[in-house]
């Protein structure tokens, strides 16, 4: 089946840093791949829409010079954190869906995830 | 809009007793119904889904019927397991299949 590789699966990090996460899908071409983030105790909330060979389209509130986001290839997309400070500190879930499924199918495939605590 | 209203936790039960985990909707069109698990520690995985109205999915014991008269999607399993202690998130894909929404999950811990 589809599988998506997310890395690292922990980072911690010193505040004033950047920290760049990858998503990768490994036996699929995806030129849609979509970034998450968890708080303790919620629900995912969706960051972003990251589109292959374009700009990403940002959730309402979410700052894009923060969060950086790049879809270079097909199989590859990246997220940076820019400046991390301490309330970036969370869980970020990338998914991709695999466009050669049926959309009934909604062929969506999540990532590990990657915890991130900056200090 | 969309949306997913899920049963909050935390839920804990002993070995071998009977889960419901109540999942409700609100979706514009005809939308698909996911849950999807999170081990400790890990990401999410799909457990179940149902793409239409009076679909049973159903996944390691688990199931779930897609009730549209009660846009309910709740989540069951006869005899739970210690291994089956994880988070329980229910979700909706939008009819287009472009974008999630996510309940906000519920944490169940089975003791033996």
């Amino acid at each position: 089946g589809a599988v998506v590789s997310q890395h690292p699966s922990r980072v911690i990090c010193k505040s004033g840093t950047s920290v760049k996460i990858e998503c990768r899908s490994l036996d699929f071409q995806a030129t849609t791949m979509f970034w998450y983030r968890q708080f303790p105790k919620q629900s995912l909330m969706l960051m972003a829409t990251s589109n292959e060979g374009s700009k990403a389209t940002y959730e309402q509130g979410v700052e894009k010079d923060k969060f950086l986001i790049n879809h270079a290839s097909l199989t590859l997309s990246t997220l940076t954190v820019t400046s991390a400070h301490p309330e970036d500190s969370s869980f970020y879930i990338c998914s991709a869906r695999d466009q050669g499924s049926r959309v009934s199918n909604y062929g969506y495939t999540f990532g590990s995830g990657t915890r991130l605590t900056v200090v | 809009g969309n949306s997913v209203t899920q049963m909050e936790g935390p839920v804990t039960l002993s070995e071998e007793a009977f889960l419901t985990i109540n999942c409700t909707y609100t979706a514009t069109g005809y939308p698909s119904l996911f849950w999807y698990v999170q081990y400790p520690g890990e990401g999410l995985q799909l457990l179940l889904k149902a793409t239409k109205a009076d679909d049973k999915g159903s996944n390691k014991g688990f199931e779930a019927t897609y009730r549209k008269e009660t846009t309910s999607f709740h989540l069951e399993k006869g005899s739970v397991q210690v291994s089956d202690s994880a988070v329980y998130f229910c979700a909706l894909s939008d009819q287009a299949g472009n974008q999630f929404y996510f309940g906000t999950g519920t944490s169940l811990t089975v003791i033996p």
